[in-house]
């Protein structure tokens, strides 16, 4: 069975990081994109980041360039979001995704859980 | 203000057919990049609908279809059920911004 678990989130004052984690089982991890993908309460989705298969192609939603970074660790099977310079705004569910594709052009599938980020002093 | 445009909100009672648009531009579904819609049931993580604008992953009922044309995309529900009420979102990728977009989202009430 295909498994996303998040963890990592948590409360953080403005302008604080914190290092959002993402574990995957059950399929070939090193075959697929992955992505973040955030949910601020009560609000829609919306793409944060996405990373290839091979992290050779990386992109970022204009809300957070310059201030998050994914990244992935393939012999672990994780993908990691570092997020600097947080702001209230980036208060928000965050989800780790499966690509279908080994590119970032694809359809989510699955997604995890969530984990929790607020970001408030 | 999101990428993809969808009506906020669409009602129906049981049994009966619904639409949701989902409309782009030619740097997104007009540039030919595939669509694909997410069911959110409340407090839970979404998961795909529809796939490659008109694709079912298995599990999913035929009461659920999309089709794309031009800039736009559609998600119909024939037959709704009480078990439909849901939110759902378009999804696709923009080569200007290189990376995906979603759409607003649009709220499903079954009446």
């Amino acid at each position: 069975e295909v498994q996303l678990v998040e963890s990592g989130g948590g409360l953080v004052q403005p302008g604080r990081s914190l290092r959002l984690s993402c574990a995957a089982s059950g399929f070939t991890f090193d075959d697929y994109a992955m992505h973040w993908v955030r949910q601020a309460p009560g609000k829609g989705l919306e793409w944060v980041s996405g990373i290839s298969w091979n992290s050779g192609s990386i992109g970022y939603a204009d809300s957070v360039k310059g201030r998050f970074t994914i990244s992935r660790d393939n012999t672990k099977k994780s993908l990691y979001l570092q997020m600097n310079s947080l702001r209230a705004e980036d208060t928000a569910l965050y989800y780790c995704a499966k690509d279908n594709d080994y590119s970032i052009r694809g359809w989510f599938d699955p997604w995890g859980q969530g984990t929790l980020v607020t970001v408030s002093s | 203000q999101s990428v993809l445009t969808q009506p906020p909100s669409v009602s129906g009672a049981p049994g009966q057919r619904v639409t949701i648009s989902c409309t782009g531009s030619s740097s997104n579904i007009g540039a030919g990049y595939d669509v694909h819609w997410y069911q959110q049931l409340p407090g839970t993580a979404p998961k795909v609908l529809i796939y490659g604008n008109s694709n079912r992953p298995s599990g999913v009922p035929d009461r659920f279809s999309g089709s794309k044309s031009g800039t736009s995309a559609s998600l119909a529900i024939t037959g709704l059920q009480a078990e439909d009420e849901a939110d759902y979102y378009c999804q696709s990728y923009d080569n200007s911004l290189s990376g995906s977009v979603f759409g607003g989202g649009t709220k499903l009430t079954v009446l």
